[in-house]
């Protein structure tokens, strides 16, 4: 029983393709995140949600649209995809904006 | 074995020894801390966190120590097991924004 789950694990598409992660939560948790995880494994936030509302949009172009259709569920879509945006993307919840996040076991793009 | 100054990438210890991974962090204002273990193909997971109002934390086998004068955060891991190679980070949170994560360290523990 996976606590947050997210696919694809892999996902290998071409320059200018539009693609969707999915990432959903069994924890009754409130609050929901993606991270993109570099080559250098920095871990940097892109998004936070409070249930279905955004909370928090770092400098992130506006290529990567995070829809919430319930408290359970934060997907990412990455509209024309540019080689930078490989990375591991990393799905998150946590009950409160002060308590541990428990993360997804991350989807690989790849972009060639 | 120890990883000292602001920020080592690794840290290579003998199984048994007791491992110090260090960390030191940005905002002064921030006043929740979390050290969380990555392991090869997964997310991080969480180890032990620590509030601004304590110094020392103990969990099992794990102690994170907080001085909140100079900004450093440590976690300690005694008798370190080969179970425990991976990447550790550290992250701080500011009331009311999303964890910061800290460059991670590769812990590497050989038999």
């Amino acid at each position: 029983d996976t606590a947050v789950s997210q696919t694809p694990k892999y996902l290998v598409t071409q320059m200018g393709n539009d693609k969707s992660i999915k990432c959903e939560q069994n924890l009754g948790h409130d609050t929901m995140y993606w991270y993109k995880q570099d080559s250098k494994k920095f871990l940097k936030i892109m998004f936070s949600y409070n249930n279905k509302e955004l909370i928090i949009n770092e400098t992130v172009p506006n290529r990567f649209s995070p829809k919430s259709p319930d408290k359970a569920h934060l997907n990412l879509h990455i509209n024309s995809l540019e080689l930078g945006d490989s990375a591991v993307y990393f799905c998150a919840s946590s009950q409160s904006a002060d308590s541990p996040l428990h993360f997804g076991n991350g989807t690989r793009l790849t972009v060639t | 074995g120890e990883s000292v100054g602001l920020h080592l990438p690794t840290l290579s210890v003998q199984e048994g020894d007791n491992s110090i991974i260090n960390c030191a962090y940005s905002n002064s204002a921030s006043d929740y801390f979390i050290w969380y273990k990555q392991e090869s193909g997964k997310g991080p997971q969480f180890i032990i966190d620590i509030r601004s109002n304590m110094d020392k934390r103990q969990g099992q086998r794990v102690t994170v120590l907080l001085n909140k004068t100079v900004k450093h955060l440590s976690l300690q891991i005694a008798a370190t097991q080969p179970g425990d190679s991976a990447v550790y980070f550290c992250a701080e949170n500011q009331a009311g924004t999303a964890l910061i994560f800290g460059k991670g360290t590769t812990l590497s523990v050989s038999s």
